[in-house]
């Protein structure tokens, strides 16, 4: 079982509509929350991270972490074309071995389309 | 400001070539890393490093090699390259809250063609 489950998509929604993305986890250890947006032959680029449970919100997009049930999401408002990309959540897990931490864990991706 | 710059952007090497693939930022962050992203597999951390002189190994760290002598510089060695290697590769700097890699911040990437 990985650690971080992503439905790969495709996830094809019309412009203007609300836009739901979600990530499982099974690591309970992990502890800060992370968003990227990667367009197609370029690098991922951050939109959000968070670390408690709740909602973060930062414009049209919200970042909802419940911990309990392991369990992340990214809401867009009002999705534009330009809005379509992979979107990929990471977590990160803190190692007590006074080496630092292993990098992020990511998940695989959801391929987001806003049609016009 | 920069950020995260990775070159070449593009490389096509014969199997068995090495080469390396340079990272450098500008953030002064501490905590750099190498990752690859096929298809269908997502983003696979290969080496870390939490500081000058300090590097360890990711999930897939077979067949590179990294050091980091500065703050800003984390190049990747392709020891002897394999066309399993044919990858995209990014690099990653990042801030630290404690011993925990918080906001990550990617250069454009390395597209790597092994034949």
């Amino acid at each position: 079982q990985k650690e971080v489950e992503q439905d790969p998509g495709p996830l094809s929604v019309p412009e203007g509509a609300i836009v739901s993305l979600n990530c499982t986890y099974s690591n309970s250890a992990f502890q800060y929350f992370m968003w990227y947006r990667q367009y197609s032959r370029k690098g991922p680029e951050l939109l959000m991270y968070t670390y408690s449970s709740g909602n973060k919100e930062d414009g049209r997009f919200t970042a909802q972490v419940d911990k309990s049930s392991k369990y992340i999401s990214l809401f867009i408002r009002d999705s534009q074309p330009s809005d379509s990309a992979t979107y990929l959540c990471a977590m990160t897990i803190w190692r007590w071995t006074g080496g630092g931490a292993d990098g992020l864990t990511f998940g695989k991706g959801t391929h987001l389309i806003i049609q016009p | 400001n920069a950020g995260v710059t990775q070159t070449p952007k593009f490389q096509v090497l014969k199997t068995g070539q090495s080469m390396t693939l340079q990272c450098a930022q500008d953030m002064n962050h501490e905590y750099m890393s190498w990752y690859r992203q096929d298809p269908g597999m997502g983003l696979r951390l290969i080496h870390y490093s939490v500081g000058a002189g300090i590097t360890d190994q990711g999930e897939v760290p077979n067949g590179y090699n990294v050091s980091r002598s500065t703050t800003e510089d984390f190049p990747l060695r392709l020891l002897s390259a394999a066309p399993s290697q044919t990858s995209v590769y990014f690099c990653a700097s990042s801030s630290r809250d404690r011993d925990i890699v918080t906001e990550a911040f990617f250069g454009q990437g390395t597209r790597l063609t092994v034949v």
